[in-house]
């Protein structure tokens, strides 16, 4: 039984250049998160989809941060360009059955991100 | 709008001892609370979560957390610890209403022996 897959593990760019990381849910499940974890600020969610669709995009830091989910099975979340201050690591986690929070978010194994 | 509290970034203990890790939250309405583990260079896994009814809640790997109302509190707690329990663990508070959930910063569990 596959959990969620990220892609790639790792990361490292010069800034300015344009970053894709990519995602795909555990097969089935509606709900779509991705979130940002550093030291100083912790967990932040950035974006969630239900349905393929964006539902809250709040906690995306600026315009320079982009994601799409083309399908049930495919999400990316996009920087151009690339800050130093990006470097963190992502994760993408799923669930399933709407809006029951008593599902558990299944969470990837993240991608670590380094912009130098 | 829901917060959550953790009141200590690091607990170091020795092996076999027992462990208590703290939460606490913030929310007008009534909650969903849980506490998920992260162990090195992976993803959060959930950990046991409150949704109603008993307020003594058991997880995984001998983790239990007690609901405490009154105190808005939701504390984590092990018996006895093993070096296998090193990790971060976050908990998270959500309400009836919502699909996301509110992590907080996570405490840094580190086991002696």
């Amino acid at each position: 039984d596959a959990g969620v897959i990220q892609s790639p593990r790792h990361e490292v760019t010069e800034m300015g250049q344009e970053v894709t990381l990519r995602c795909k849910p555990i097969s089935g499940h509606d709900y779509l998160f991705w979130y940002r974890q550093t030291m100083m600020r912790g967990l932040e969610l950035l974006i969630y989809f239900n349905n393929n669709v964006p539902i809250d995009d709040s906690g995306m830091p600026e315009d320079r941060f982009s994601a799409k989910m083309p399908n049930a099975s495919f999400s990316t979340l996009k920087i151009q360009p690339s800050e130093p201050r990006d470097s963190a690591v992502y994760f993408c986690a799923s669930s399933s059955t709407g809006r029951r929070v008593d599902q558990p978010q299944h969470f990837g194994d993240g991608t670590r991100l380094s912009i130098l | 709008a829901q917060s959550v509290t953790q009141l200590d970034s690091q607990v170091p203990v020795f092996e076999e001892a027992p462990v208590e890790l703290r939460c606490n939250y913030s929310s007008s309405v009534s909650v969903y609370l849980f506490w998920y583990v992260q162990y090195p260079n992976q993803g959060l896994q959930l950990l046991l979560k409150y949704l109603s009814g008993s307020t003594l809640v058991k997880g995984i790997n001998g983790f239990e957390a007690e609901f405490n109302k009154s105190q808005t509190s939701f504390h984590l707690r092990k018996p006895s610890v093993h070096i296998s329990d090193t990790a971060e663990y976050f908990c998270a508070v959500s309400d009836s209403s919502a699909s996301k959930i509110i992590f907080g910063s996570g405490t840094r569990l580190s086991i002696r022996p």
